[in-house]
């Protein structure tokens, strides 16, 4: 079963604009990790975000988690064509799983 | 460092035949997953070693498929007889354990015909 659902499902904007994607999730988290998918190749992990923690930051990507909501959102700045890809979000339960569950993704497409 | 390796890339079979994929985690990496990808949706998690024992295979169907990862390192997962809907993308991944971040293989892209 999957827990995260990514908002939207596509998302197509210009080189330079920001990109926000969603995820929500049903049960009580250790952590939320965001992952990039390439055409064609593995996931690449992208960032962590611990169920105590907020907002978390890494280069041009900001990612913030209200456990309250059981929501996350991932925002990335300054878009480029490179950042096309599909991203998803995975929820590592509470309870002693290692088992992440992982959503459906959201396809961000940039165009130069 | 050099990243999870899995091979073959691709692979085409009819229906009822079997077929088996290989993968090497990174060196080091106690914990190894197989995860099924359908296009269009985010990977499934089928089973997870750790070291040379199963931690979780509650969604492996285990009539058909099968894994084993001999000295705790490289794992083969194996499909006998295969059928149409197990058409998906088969991805490897490691992690060093626990809660860490898991890093992913290019998968193996499996077409049943």
């Amino acid at each position: 079963s999957q827990q995260g659902e990514e908002d939207p499902q596509a998302l197509s904007i210009q080189e330079g604009e920001n990109a926000t994607m969603n995820c929500s999730y049903k049960t009580s988290i250790n952590n939320l990790q965001w992952y990039r998918q390439n055409s064609g190749r593995g996931l690449v992990h992208l960032i962590l975000i611990r169920s105590n923690e907020r907002e978390k930051h890494s280069g041009r990507l900001r990612v913030t988690l209200d456990t309250s909501k059981k929501s996350s959102s991932l925002l990335i700045t300054a878009s480029r064509a490179a950042d096309t890809a599909s991203y998803f979000c995975a929820t590592l339960p509470q309870g002693g799983s290692e088992k992440l569950v992982f959503g459906k993704g959201t396809k961000l497409t940039v165009n130069p | 460092e050099a990243g999870v390796a899995q091979s073959p890339r691709y692979k085409i079979i009819e229906k009822r035949q079997s077929v088996a994929f290989w993968c090497n985690p990174i060196s080091g990496h106690a914990t190894l997953y197989w995860y099924q990808q359908i296009l269009g949706q985010g990977p499934k998690l089928l089973i997870q070693f750790q070291n040379n024992g199963v931690v979780d295979d509650s969604q492996l169907p285990k009539d058909r498929f099968s894994a084993e990862r001999l000295k705790g390192v490289d794992s083969t997962l194996k499909i006998q007889p295969a059928k149409l809907e197990d058409s998906a993308v088969y991805l490897c991944a490691s992690s060093v354990g626990g809660n860490q971040p898991q890093h992913f293989g290019d998968g193996t892209r499996l077409s049943i015909l």
